[in-house]
């Protein structure tokens, strides 16, 4: 079973806020991702990070950023949220072991900005 | 570019029908690898298997079957005897060595899904 967990699972705000969305895992992966789901269920890679240090941006263009300081923590923030970044956010992570290692994913963080 | 097709968006069954969900995929790479992940209402993704492009094995795990067929460049899942618990999306994904990825090497790119409802 994947030990990532991501914070709050659910979150309504008002526009303009800042607001940051929490990922951790207990594993010891290097490797964590930031994915955006849409409501046609489609995911986007928004941001990457190959370990401490290291943020990478994604397919998708995002207005957020991630900070990588903690091997085990690789939070999202929004410095002002729109109505546009609701969405659902799905954070990853796997082993430093190539393109042949599966990705654990966390529970989500479905975001609504009003 | 790598990229991956689920043609089926929404498929509905009754419980103990047999149920195929497709996947087609394109690359450059000779060496690539294949998954699936289902993905419940809870939201999280759950890695159900990965095949490597050197393998075209069939492979059966209780009631889930993958057929893998580079030549029509597809790796289709299918479920026997459908059950309520199976209701979730399916994601099809692909992952390439190399810069040809994308997003720099090793990333995973989703297909856009399939859901399935099995009715009881």
């Amino acid at each position: 079973e994947a030990d990532i967990y991501q914070t709050p699972r659910y979150l309504v705000i008002g526009t303009g806020k800042k607001i940051t969305l929490e990922c951790s895992q207990t594993m010891g992966h290097d490797k964590m991702y930031w994915y955006q789901q849409d409501p046609g269920m489609e995911l986007h890679l928004i941001h990457y990070s190959y370990g401490v240090n290291s943020t990478e941006k994604g397919d998708l263009s995002s207005e957020s950023t991630v900070s990588r300081i903690r091997t085990e923590h690789f939070p999202l923030t929004l410095e002002s949220a729109r109505p546009s970044h609701t969405s659902q956010y799905l954070c990853a992570s796997s082993e430093w072991g190539g393109f042949n290692t599966e990705a654990f994913f966390g529970q989500g963080t479905r975001l609504t900005v009003v | 570019a790598q990229k991956v097709t689920q043609a089926q968006t929404e498929i509905s069954v009754v419980e103990k029908e047999d149920v195929t969900l497709d996947c087609v995929y394109e690359t450059r790479d000779t060496t690539y690898y294949l998954f699936w992940y289902k993905q419940p209402p809870s939201g999280e993704l759950v890695f159900l298997i990965r095949r490597n492009s050197f393998d075209e094995q069939n492979e059966i795990s209780g009631r889930y079957s993958w057929n893998f067929q580079k030549s029509t460049s597809s790796f289709n899942f299918t479920i026997t005897a459908s059950q309520v618990v199976d209701s979730a999306v399916y994601f099809c994904a692909l992952s390439e060595d190399g810069p040809e990825s994308g997003a720099g090497s090793y990333q995973l790119t989703f297909g856009k899904g399939t859901k399935l409802s099995v009715i009881p």
